[in-house]
């Protein structure tokens, strides 16, 4: 099926740096969202993105983090600065459409991010 | 705002065994996507199901709108089975339930 990519699998920084985390959605599709997920515990909206806006975002969604797609290249979502709670694994997810038809999201394998 | 609830929180068959997972949510919806979740976190998309049933393999999927509720059905599970199960409702985002863990013994 239809593969979204993420770049890198795992990233170690110190508390307090920048980081970006990178997602390659399925080429076609026009939404493109990500989710955090700290271990063991349930699996949250961030934020979507569509026509180069941010069109929703939930609490999670700091003043510190930023999305964007430049010239339909990657997908990013950039921390900064990064704090401990940030500490989690972050997926990255695109659908042709929202709503009943076409809405179905597919998820890349994560970014596990470690904040010391 | 949209809470869903899945039941139970964790499953112990034999394999072979059939199981029913639950997902009941608070508010209506446009769909209901289920997943599996590797032991690793990545996630594969089993159904999106906006509404009926859906088969895939010994995947049975079944969302009834005005019931506000879906249910995923394993037939005879396999040990490659084990893993967490999550479902979520979908507005212009996913909401995730909280999972059910299940374990296929030999």
């Amino acid at each position: 099926g239809p593969k979204v990519l993420q770049i890198p699998s795992h990233q170690i920084i110190d508390m307090g740096q920048m980081v970006t985390l990178n997602c390659d959605p399925v080429s076609n599709h026009l939404y493109f969202y990500w989710y955090k997920q700290i271990l063991g515990q349930q699996m949250e909206f961030l934020v979507n993105f569509y026509n180069g806006k941010v069109m929703e975002k939930s609490k999670l969604f700091k003043d510190q983090f930023s999305v964007e797609r430049p010239d339909g290249s990657y997908f990013t979502l950039k921390i900064q600065p990064t704090a401990l709670e940030d500490s989690a694994v972050y997926f990255c997810a695109s659908s042709l459409e929202q709503g009943a038809r076409g809405g179905e999201q597919y998820f890349g394998p994560g970014t596990r991010l470690t904040v010391l | 705002g949209q809470q869903v609830q899945q039941s139970p929180a964790s499953l112990v068959l034999q394999e072979g065994e059939n199981a029913e997972l639950q997902c009941n949510f608070s508010t209506s919806l446009n769909s209901m996507q289920w997943f599996y979740q590797r032991p690793g976190g990545s996630l594969v998309s089993l159904f999106y199901n906006p509404s009926g049933t859906k088969q895939s393999g010994r995947l049975t999927s079944t969302t009834v709108i005005k019931e506000r509720r879906s249910s995923l059905h394993i037939s005879s599970s396999q040990t490659t089975d084990s893993g967490t199960y999550l479902c979520a409702t979908m507005g212009y985002k996913l909401t995730f339930g909280t999972g059910t863990s299940l374990l296929v013994d030999p």
